[in-house]
């Protein structure tokens, strides 16, 4: 039961060029949604959030982007930096449920 | 800055033996999750407990598991018999004092179970 989908595993960027990651999600109940970064045998670090009354949450180098009708989020970098590679994950809330996370690289 | 912290960092156990994995939230949280991540697969939710009670759990958080906050500062997630299955990265996470707030993570429990 895949509630949350991010369907790239991995993502490589050159530095200075905008990242976007992408999530898709089939619970029409979650009413807020979460981006984590995650760094290998670390626990997932709260990055951006946005509810589902926004389409769009911009925090510095991080935007959020909703579409409800379509069931899709996506997560912009720029520029992007070599710090930002990590794996990225997409939760909806009703409880958290986790996507499988993206792997992103930014290749300085 | 308030974090969330987790002992052990890593527990290599005997199957069949109890374990438990302990947490120190963000003191001022109201809410306390478990969650794990099998190697290679996604983190996956366990259980959240609010008000010294579970508010909700997933199928994952069978008998086997149990959660305790046995003071004002600790919260343990005890798993009675260990399986094989049960070898994976245990993050804990709270969160402050509405449930949709950010819930902010340890850096995770490694078990492996032999």
């Amino acid at each position: 039961d895949q509630q949350v989908k991010q369907n790239s595993p991995s993502l490589s960027v050159q530095e200075g060029r905008i990242s976007i990651l992408n999530c898709d999600y089939t619970n029409s109940m979650f009413d807020y949604f979460l981006w984590y970064k995650k760094y290998p045998a670390e626990g997932p670090t709260f990055l951006i959030s946005i509810s589902s009354i926004k389409d769009k949450n911009e925090d510095g180098r991080f935007t959020v982007f909703l579409n409800k009708s379509a069931k899709h989020l996506s997560l912009h970098i720029v520029p992007s930096q070599p710090g930002d590679s990590a794996v990225y994950f997409c939760a909806g809330y009703d409880k958290v449920i986790f996507g499988p996370g993206t792997s992103l690289s930014v290749i300085p | 800055e308030p974090e969330v912290t987790q002992t052990p960092s890593h527990q290599v156990t005997q199957m069949g033996q109890e374990v438990i994995l302990r947490c120190v939230p963000i003191s001022n949280h109201l809410y306390f999750y478990w969650y794990r991540q099998i190697l290679g697969q996604k983190v996956e939710f366990l259980v959240s407990f609010y008000n010294n009670e579970i508010s909700e759990k997933s199928e994952i958080f069978d008998d086997q598991f149990s959660v305790e906050r046995p003071d004002g500062s600790n919260f343990t997630l005890k798993i009675r018999s260990t399986k094989l299955e049960d070898s994976a990265m245990y993050f804990c996470a709270s969160s402050g004092r509405r449930i949709q707030e950010t819930q902010y993570f340890g850096p995770g429990t490694r078990l492996l179970v032999l």
